[in-house]
């Protein structure tokens, strides 16, 4: 069936480094536009970051801009958010995200598959 | 301080019909499609409601959506005690720096 399956978080302190993973299987990947969405204990949803298809387009929130980077490999169905410089504000679970339609601007999309998420803790 | 803005709560009892506004502007709301999702507690958001008013499969008849203008509503009619859960409207936003944008969540309590 469709999943992802996100890995890689854990404990960190301010300053440090992480990087995300989300397994997709059950669908062509190499199609899908995917996002990363992160949710800070008790409170709403973020979204953090987006990549096209191929992986040319990119988009970053002003609050992960120059610490995250977003990235794929179709070859191996995955999805990647290098996290760096972590501050204590980043902890949150991390989803990972499928546009409902592939090829279409984001504009007119949504997200229809999400992962279980990946819990991420910045503290000294 | 979210983009797009929700009641942060609302009730109902079983069998009524409830409503869930969400307010944004004329970068997000204004010129592109809004979502809902349905987040239960300790579960991931589920798509619920997509391109303003489209319910994707699975999805009970009893959920719809509307927009007009600057802002979009959710509404559920007979309301059911597993409806109980945070309810997030999202849409596209093509202000400077282009991104997704959610609304604070409201959280629907069954009476």
């Amino acid at each position: 069936q469709v999943q992802l399956v996100e890995s890689g978080g854990g404990l960190v302190k301010p300053g440090g480094s992480l990087r995300l993973s989300c397994a997709a299987s059950g669908f062509t990947f190499s199609d899908y536009y995917m996002s990363w969405i992160r949710q800070a204990p008790g409170k709403g949803l973020e979204w953090v970051s987006y990549i096209s298809s191929s992986g040319s387009t990119i988009y970053y929130a002003d609050s992960v801009k120059g610490r995250f980077t977003i990235s794929r490999d179709n070859a191996k169905n995955s999805l990647y958010l290098q996290m760096n410089s972590l501050r204590a504000e980043d902890t949150a679970v991390y989803y990972c995200a499928r546009d409902l339609w592939f090829g279409v601007p984001p504009k007119e999309n949504a997200f229809d598959i999400w992962g279980q998420g990946t819990m991420v803790t910045v503290s000294s | 301080q979210s983009v797009l803005t929700q009641p942060p709560s609302a009730s109902g009892t079983p069998g009524q019909r409830v409503t869930i506004s969400c307010s944004g502007s004329s970068s997000n709301i204004g010129s592109n499609t809004v979502n809902w999702y349905q987040q239960l507690p300790g579960t991931a958001p589920k798509l619920l409601i997509y391109s303003n008013n489209q319910r994707p499969s699975g999805v009970p008849d009893r959920f719809s959506g509307s927009k007009s203008g600057t802002s979009a509503s959710l509404a559920i009619s007979g309301l059911q005690s597993e409806d109980e859960a945070d309810y997030y409207c999202a849409a596209w936003d093509d202000s400077l720096n282009v991104s997704w944008v959610f609304g604070g969540g409201t959280k629907l309590t069954v009476l």
